[in-house]
């Protein structure tokens, strides 16, 4: 059973042009969530979404950010004209949510895009 | 909101000894569960260990076990005879009923294991 696979594992992108980062979910999910971590923090939640429905975007900055998780294909995290500050490693985690009122399933995250804005 | 405080930015140990990492929350709900993240130099997040909150008996994974003491709000990680491969960054997380699916996390725990 293969795990979270995201690609591309390492990007450089000048400022100005966007960056597409893509997660696949486990098999048996169908819920995607998107995490940033800044050099020496911990994860920064951005946003949960299942197929077709962003369900909580809080986390994401209300600019040049943008998620998707269609019915066909990976979910993109997508960055227009990035930034310096920008730079950072995006994980994806997945989920397959049982019902529980509280959810509970644990989320099995990818190895992470590392963007580096130039 | 819910806050995850890891007070210890690096820690030590010497292999084959046993080091406990610690974790403070601070949370108003009453159901939640809690994780330990490992995060080796790969950067690859991996599941070691999780608590669901109504459970009294603390977690048990091989040689990591938790020490959960919900009126505290404590929820620390004691790793038994430390390996070389448990040195990591190592993240505490919590994930609560109106936090929706989201994971809080600590700031991590630098751990170094010494041969």
């Amino acid at each position: 059973n293969a795990g979270v696979m995201q690609n591309p594992r390492h990007l450089v992108r000048r400022r100005g042009q966007e960056a597409r980062l893509r997660c696949s979910p486990m098999k048996g999910h169908s819920h995607v969530y998107w995490y940033r971590q800044l050099p020496e923090e911990g994860l920064k939640f951005m946003v949960y979404l299942q197929k077709e429905n962003i369900i909580d975007e809080s986390g994401m900055p209300k600019e040049r950010f943008s998620a998707e998780f269609p019915k066909e294909g990976p979910s993109i995290l997508r960055i227009q004209q990035v930034v310096r500050g920008d730079s950072a490693a995006y994980f994806c985690a997945s989920s397959p949510i049982v019902g529980t009122p509280i959810g509970g399933e644990t989320q099995y995250f990818g190895p992470g895009t590392r963007l580096l804005v130039l | 909101a819910q806050t995850v405080t890891q007070s210890q930015p690096e820690m030590s140990v010497q292999e084959a000894e046993t080091v406990t990492l610690s974790c403070t929350y601070d949370t108003s709900e009453s159901d939640y569960y809690l994780f330990w993240y490992k995060q080796p130099p790969s950067r690859q997040m991996i599941l070691v260990i999780r608590q669901e909150a109504y459970k009294q008996q603390n977690a048990t994974e091989n040689r990591f076990s938790v020490n959960f003491q919900k009126a505290a709000k404590s929820f620390s990680l004691k790793i038994s005879d430390s390996q070389l491969g448990d040195a990591a960054m190592y993240f505490c997380a919590y994930k609560g009923e109106t936090s929706g699916s989201r994971l809080t996390f600590g700031e991590g725990t630098q751990l170094t294991v010494n041969p």
